[in-house]
């Protein structure tokens, strides 16, 4: 079993559409949490970090259960600029852990 | 704002030959760490480097590959008698500490023909 897991995508969605991502990990040693994007042959950058408490940005809301080891993230009012790769990302002692990332595209 | 810088941003090698990729982590961060991406594929830890030493590896991180901290500043990932399968793009990051957001360098991409 993968240590990160998320939705194989591609997502197709209509812009302004509210998308969400899901993500499990297997390793309850697991200690930060957080979504990155990848744009197609860039770098990965921060999106946000994701807390049990939940945290949002904007149109960006992060969840994390630890219980149940997953961490989700929702996108309202998407926007074409949202096309990218969304990366999950678990922190395990001082090792950062990439899901494979789930390819969004906004259609106009 | 600071910034992870790597150079060059693409490098093409035959096989067999070493290549040495150069990362300049943000200056006061402290953990640094080498992944590479096959075009297409998943983001794949290489190595982590901790207190100028190498603090976890991956199993693609074998004898071919070593990495440097030179001086206060350079990290470099070297890849000795490269072979096909190495093309890819390999991005340095950094952070400050071992829980915190890491910071990506914009990549090198590594042709190996």
């Amino acid at each position: 079993r993968k240590e990160v897991e998320q939705d194989p995508g591609p997502f197709n969605v209509p812009e302004g559409a509210t998308v969400a991502f899901n993500c499990t990990y297997s390793n309850s040693a697991s200690q930060s949490f957080f979504w990155y994007r990848q744009d197609c042959r860039k770098e990965p950058k921060l999106l946000m970090s994701v807390y049990s408490s939940g945290n949002e940005d904007g149109r960006f809301t992060a969840q994390l259960n630890r219980a149940s080891q997953y961490i989700s993230l929702l996108i309202r009012d998407s926007k074409l600029s949202d096309s990218a790769t969304y990366l999950c990302v678990v922190n395990r002692d001082d090792k950062i852990i990439f899901g494979k990332g789930t390819r969004l595209h906004i259609l106009p | 704002e600071p910034e992870v810088t790597q150079t060059p941003s693409h490098q093409v090698t035959q096989m067999g030959q070493e290549v040495i990729l150069r990362c300049v982590p943000i200056s006061n961060h402290l953990y640094f760490y080498w992944y590479r991406q096959i075009l297409g594929q998943k983001v794949e830890f290489l190595v982590s480097f901790y207190n100028n030493e190498i603090s976890e590896k991956s199993e693609i991180f074998d004898d071919q590959f070593s990495v440097e901290r030179p001086d206060g500043s350079n990290f470099t990932l070297k890849i000795r008698s490269t072979k096909l399968e190495d093309s890819a793009m390999y991005f340095c990051a950094s952070r400050r500490d071992s829980q915190g957001e890491a910071f990506f360098g914009q990549g090198t991409r590594l042709t190996v023909v």
